[in-house]
């Protein structure tokens, strides 16, 4: 049971260059969460997903897209990164109506540096 | 709109001082009320949420709606408490969090 797991670990990328981050969780979620954590400003809601084929912005969706692509998985694209997109993102999963109440579980995260 | 303040960015203290680390927050609703915590290299998670009013690692948060706070606090911290924190609310029904800015909590020997 390895939880939420998010690829790649780090990555470097140019202005302009897109890429995606990928997240799977196998605990059977309906919910899914995209975050950015910079220093000083905590964690700040992306997009998320309450349910496969369903997906809403959240405090600071620009420059990003997601993908609910099944109930496992839920992808987060950058089509043309910028410097300020430099950021920690971690992806969470949860399951409001389970026996956990609403409790978010998180992955290790991304830790992404645009040039 | 829901806010959630976490007045100090640092804290340091002694092994076997208290610790209060202090939440604020804003809505007008029922709020749900949450303390995540991030040690060292390891992934973000729950610490306790105030609905089940239990302690964690001898950690406990008192939602007061009066004065709108849900300070977590622990009598005598000890040096694997060092970590960073972070208050969270949601909206009650609602799956989102809106997250404090967090704060750094280290515990000297």
């Amino acid at each position: 049971n390895a939880g939420v797991t998010q690829t790649p670990k780090f990555q470097v990328l140019k202005t302009g260059q897109s890429m995606t981050l990928q997240c799977a969780q196998d605990m059977n979620h309906n919910s899914m969460y995209w975050y950015r954590q910079d220093p000083g400003m905590g964690l700040r809601l992306i997009y998320y997903s309450a349910s496969e084929g369903t997906t809403d912005k959240g405090e600071v969706p620009n420059g990003y897209n997601v993908s609910r692509l099944n109930k496992r998985e839920f992808s987060l694209r950058l089509e043309s990164a910028a410097p300020s997109q430099t950021s920690v993102y971690f992806c969470a999963s949860s399951d409001p109506g389970g026996s956990s109440y609403n409790e978010q579980f998180f992955g290790p995260g991304t830790r992404l540096t645009v040039l | 709109a829901q806010r959630v303040t976490q007045p100090e960015k640092l804290l340091s203290v002694f092994k076997g001082a208290p610790v209060e680390l202090k939440c604020n927050y804003s809505y007008s609703g029922s709020p749900e009320l949450f303390w995540y915590v991030q040690y060292s290299r390891q992934r973000l998670q729950l610490l306790l949420r105030h609905i089940s009013r239990e302690s964690i690692k001898g950690f406990t948060a008192d939602l007061n709606k009066g004065e709108t706070s849900f300070h977590l606090k622990k009598p005598f911290a000890q040096e694997e408490d060092s970590a960073m924190y972070y208050c969270a609310l949601s909206q009650g029904g609602s799956e989102k969090l809106v997250f404090g800015k967090g704060m750094k909590l280290t515990v000297n020997p």
